[in-house]
């Protein structure tokens, strides 16, 4: 079956250490994105990228970083100069921007 | 903030019942669509309308747009308690060439048995 496939599910970062987020998607879709949610609040636009080696940065960029090699993946790295990194990450794709995007299951990652 | 607003931020009904969620947002759009996360996982679609598009179905739901006043309703007939969930609009500002989408901070719709 098609579908974006994220891991870990569960993730703990120990201070001054970056960690990196897998995204794999399988459903030929150009564009990919990453998103961030913490507890009781909407998605907030991390990263986005509309095509292989190409990537554009959202509203709360700071402290993280992506790369786009590859068409099925979009690894998110949090980096130790994102300050409160403790929230749920979530994935997408879709065919091409402003297409319905379909989403992983999210990494829930929190800081020991 | 371009983003859309839901309201209420809760619902709470019973089985049988009808939940209508509201959806208001700020500049012109290209499309609004729906989306529901159940309790720690991924948003799923459920509708996407265009703006020159007033109102759509699919199954028990129900979309209405109206692009004078900036907002949206999603109604969901006879709910059920598979319907708890939290509900999204996210809006695509018109004219953007990069499309991205704009998420609301969601509707918690609880359904009783």
């Amino acid at each position: 079956d098609g579908g974006i496939t994220q891991s870990p599910k569960y993730l703990f970062r120990k201070e001054g250490q970056n960690v990196t987020l897998s995204c794999e998607q399988n459903l030929n879709h150009d564009a990919m994105y990453w998103y961030r949610q913490d507890p009781g609040q909407g998605l907030r636009l991390i990263y986005y990228s509309q095509i292989v080696n190409d990537f554009q940065k959202g509203d709360i960029a700071e402290g993280y970083s992506v790369s786009r090699e590859k068409k099925e993946s979009f690894p998110l790295t949090v980096t130790s100069a994102q300050k409160n990194p403790t929230a749920f990450y979530l994935c997408a794709s879709s065919i091409s921007v402003s297409q319905p995007q379909h989403f992983g299951d999210g990494t829930r990652l929190s800081i020991l | 903030s371009q983003q859309g607003e839901e309201d209420p931020q809760a619902l709470s009904i019973q089985e049988g019942e009808n939940a209508t969620m509201n959806c208001s947002y700020k500049t012109s759009i290209n499309n609004l669509q729906w989306y529901r996360q159940n309790s720690g996982r991924g948003l799923v679609h459920l509708i996407l309308i265009r703006s020159n598009e007033r109102e759509k179905h699919s199954g028990r739901l129900r979309v209405t747009l109206d692009t004078s006043k900036k907002s949206s309703s999603l109604l969901i007939t006879a709910s059920r308690a598979a319907d708890t969930a939290s509900y999204f609009c996210a809006t695509v500002v018109r004219g953007s060439t990069l499309g991205r989408l704009y998420f609301g901070r969601g509707t918690q719709l609880t359904v009783w048995p």
